[in-house]
């Protein structure tokens, strides 16, 4: 099956400072992947759509220069938080998209649960 | 925000029982898939319904989905200690292709 991977699982660090999250799909390529944000005991919220050569799409109510992403291959995305404050604190997932024959299907990563302090 | 609505928030049942959680939503979708999260983990899909499908099994699972009501339901038959989880429904919509919208979860417990 695919695989996705985000690294680190778990970051902390202070006010002020800025935080990259990876998103790597295994074995297959993606031209498209997907940030999203989820706060304890809410849903998954969709903040952006990395895509692979081109700028990335930034759901209303995201800032573009706080969130940074990166997708600068077909199996790399990075989400870069800069000058993280402690209300950034939450569980940070992307997905992959896979296209097939049937469609597309979205695969998740682990999630990285980044805390400021 | 276009997020669904899913109903109950959480549900508590014994092992055995079955499970049922609902999901409702707002625009017209292609797909509508239910994801399973253990706490603190990503997700693992589940199963996805086409638009013009109205019911799909997958082992335990069956899922309707009602397009008149923008509704889905998903049942877990013979519930098991191991299906405690989060459950989300999430749609996409027809013309964003693969942009998908969570709903806002049910919490199942299940005790022995």
């Amino acid at each position: 099956g695919a695989v996705v991977s985000q690294h680190p699982s778990r970051v902390i660090c202070k006010s002020g400072t800025s935080v990259k999250i990876e998103c790597r799909s295994l074995d297959f390529q993606a031209t498209t992947m997907f940030w999203y944000r989820q706060f304890p005991k809410q849903s998954l919220m969709l903040m952006a759509t990395s895509n692979e050569g081109s700028k990335a799409t930034y759901e209303q109510g995201v800032e573009k220069d706080k969130f940074l992403i990166n997708h600068a291959s077909l199996t790399l995305s990075t989400l870069t938080v800069t000058s993280a404050h402690p209300e950034d604190s939450s569980f940070y997932i992307c997905s992959a998209n896979r296209a097939g024959a049937l469609g597309d299907t979205q695969y998740f990563g682990p999630g990285t649960r980044l805390t400021v302090l | 925000s276009q997020q669904g609505e899913e109903d109950p928030q959480a549900l508590s049942i014994q092992e055995g029982e079955n499970a049922t959680m609902n999901c409702s939503y707002k625009t017209s979708i292609n797909n509508l898939q239910w994801y399973r999260q253990n706490s603190g983990r990503g997700l693992v899909h589940l199963i996805l319904i086409r638009s013009n499908e109205r019911e799909k099994h997958s082992g335990r699972l069956r899922v309707t989905l009602d397009t008149s009501k923008k509704s889905s339901s998903l049942l877990i038959t013979a519930s098991r200690a191991a299906d405690t989880a989060s459950y989300f429904c999430a749609t996409d919509s027809t013309g964003t292709a693969s942009k998908l919208t969570f709903g806002t979860g049910t919490r199942l417990q299940v005790t022995l």
